[in-house]
């Protein structure tokens, strides 16, 4: 049961460019999405959240949009430096702390 | 602030066995998650413990169990192990109360190998 998609597994962006993360979900209880990124051999680490009542929050280099009639989240990466290459996982929030994550975009940004 | 430890860090076990894994969490967080993390599944929810009560469940066979001390260290174990079960298990910490800018910390993981 895949609540929350992410439907491409890799991407490759020229560094300065924008990377755009998509991700879908089913679940329209879901009150909180975020962003995590994960370098081999640790943990992922907190990147960015949005909550269900937001269409934009903004951080730094990057921005989460959120459409909730689509069911759509995106990352949005700008400028994309050669050190953002990593797996992005996308995850929703249910009943309080219960995490529901994608199987993660791994992006490739060229120097 | 020290992070989120999982020991140990690698595991080689025989099918039928059965494995317990540790977690500590960030000094002050009472919630502990885990998740199994497999190629092309990403992480999947097993169950979060909060005050040393499981508080969430995911969608996992009774074989998957936990818990947590009053120290909130978290403790999880697979009983008869499966070569399927084979994955990275991450916990994370959080201090369990929601809120507006919710986050967790995720520990390195523990990279269990079934053969």
């Amino acid at each position: 049961d895949q609540q929350v998609k992410q439907n491409s597994p890799s991407l490759s962006v020229q560094e300065g460019r924008i990377s755009i993360l998509n991700c879908d979900y089913t679940n329209s209880m879901f009150d909180y999405f975020l962003w995590y990124k994960k370098y081999p051999a640790e943990g992922p680490t907190f990147l960015i959240s949005i909550s269900s009542i937001k269409d934009k929050n903004e951080d730094g280099r990057f921005t989460v949009f959120l459409n909730k009639s689509a069911k759509h989240l995106s990352l949005h990466i700008v400028p994309s430096q050669p050190g953002d290459s990593a797996v992005y996982f996308c995850a929703a929030r249910y009943n309080f702390n219960k995490f529901y994550f994608g199987s993660g975009t791994k992006l490739n940004v060229k120097p | 602030k020290a992070g989120v430890t999982q020991t140990p860090r690698y595991l080689i076990k025989t099918r039928g066995q059965q494995v317990t894994l540790s977690c500590s969490p960030i000094s002050g967080h009472r919630s502990v998650s885990w998740y199994q993390q497999t190629p092309g599944q990403g992480l999947q929810f097993l169950f979060e413990y909060f005050s040393e009560t499981q508080r969430n469940k995911g969608n996992f066979p009774g074989r998957f169990s936990g818990r947590q001390f009053s120290n909130s260290r978290s403790e999880m174990n697979v009983s008869t192990l499966e070569l399927g079960d084979s994955a990275l298990y991450l916990c994370a910490s959080s201090s369990g109360q929601g809120g507006p800018a919710y986050e967790q910390y995720f520990g390195p993981g523990t990279r269990l190998t079934v053969t």
